[in-house]
């Protein structure tokens, strides 16, 4: 993959681990997302970041802590995580946020966390 | 009730059968509609992106979006079994936030 790419791709940790998923996107882009895919479900956004500034975090809990020091990156910490966790995590990067349902998102492959 | 309704599946065909993949919505506000597809260990992919109401066609992909009926359909014909993925739709009404379904997972058997 080119266009988005996350690391790790696997992680498994305990329910007292503090750890860190990273985004890099290569494409211009000025808008990145956190979303969660659980089995059965359908993706849910948890945060946007748009140039840098979060515009949008969809009441996820403080265990999740995303990061954006650039536009090319994004991270999202982790601590003291439950095992309803355990999911996909996506990132993805569209060219801005505001509208015009041009702004289609590319996605990463994600990474599939396990929390024990 | 949800958003956004997908059938999950899973969903079984012949290599060369039409596939009918669809979504319901409840917000009639939904404008901007999206078809994706995830392959297995993959993110997802974009396949097509409608606005508003009517067809749209590329290669062997035909999305149709009914907004009176709230209803959104993907036709995948003469399938293939590289065709085989998980496909969300996604819609919204702004081209900001985006509501997914919960995908159908599709096997096409050589």
């Amino acid at each position: 993959e080119t266009g988005v790419t996350q690391t790790p791709r696997h992680l498994v940790m305990g329910m007292t681990n503090k750890k860190s998923l990273k985004c890099e996107q290569h494409l211009g882009h000025n808008a990145m997302y956190w979303y969660k895919q659980s089995a059965k479900k359908p993706l849910e956004l948890m945060f946007v970041y748009s140039l840098e500034e979060r515009v949008e975090n969809n009441s996820v809990p403080s265990r999740f802590s995303p990061e954006c020091p650039n536009s090319s990156h994004l991270f999202l910490h982790l601590h003291t995580l439950q095992p309803e966790d355990s999911a996909l995590y996506l990132c993805a990067s569209s060219p801005h946020t505001s509208g015009g349902g041009q702004e289609t998102q590319y996605f990463g492959p994600g990474t599939r966390l396990l929390v024990l | 009730q949800k958003e956004v309704e997908q059938d999950p599946g899973p969903l079984s065909v012949p290599e060369g059968a039409i596939v009918s993949l669809n979504c319901t919505y409840s917000n009639s506000a939904f404008q901007y509609f999206m078809w994706y597809r995830q392959y297995s260990r993959k993110g997802p992919e974009l396949l097509m992106y409608t606005y508003s109401s009517g067809n749209k066609e590329d290669g062997r992909f035909t999305a149709q979006v009914d907004k009176s009926s709230k209803y959104i359909s993907l036709f995948i014909r003469d399938s293939q079994p590289s065709d085989s993925a998980t496909y969300l739709c996604a819609m919204s009404v702004t081209g900001n936030q985006f509501y997914f379904g919960t995908g159908t997972s599709l096997t096409v058997i050589p």
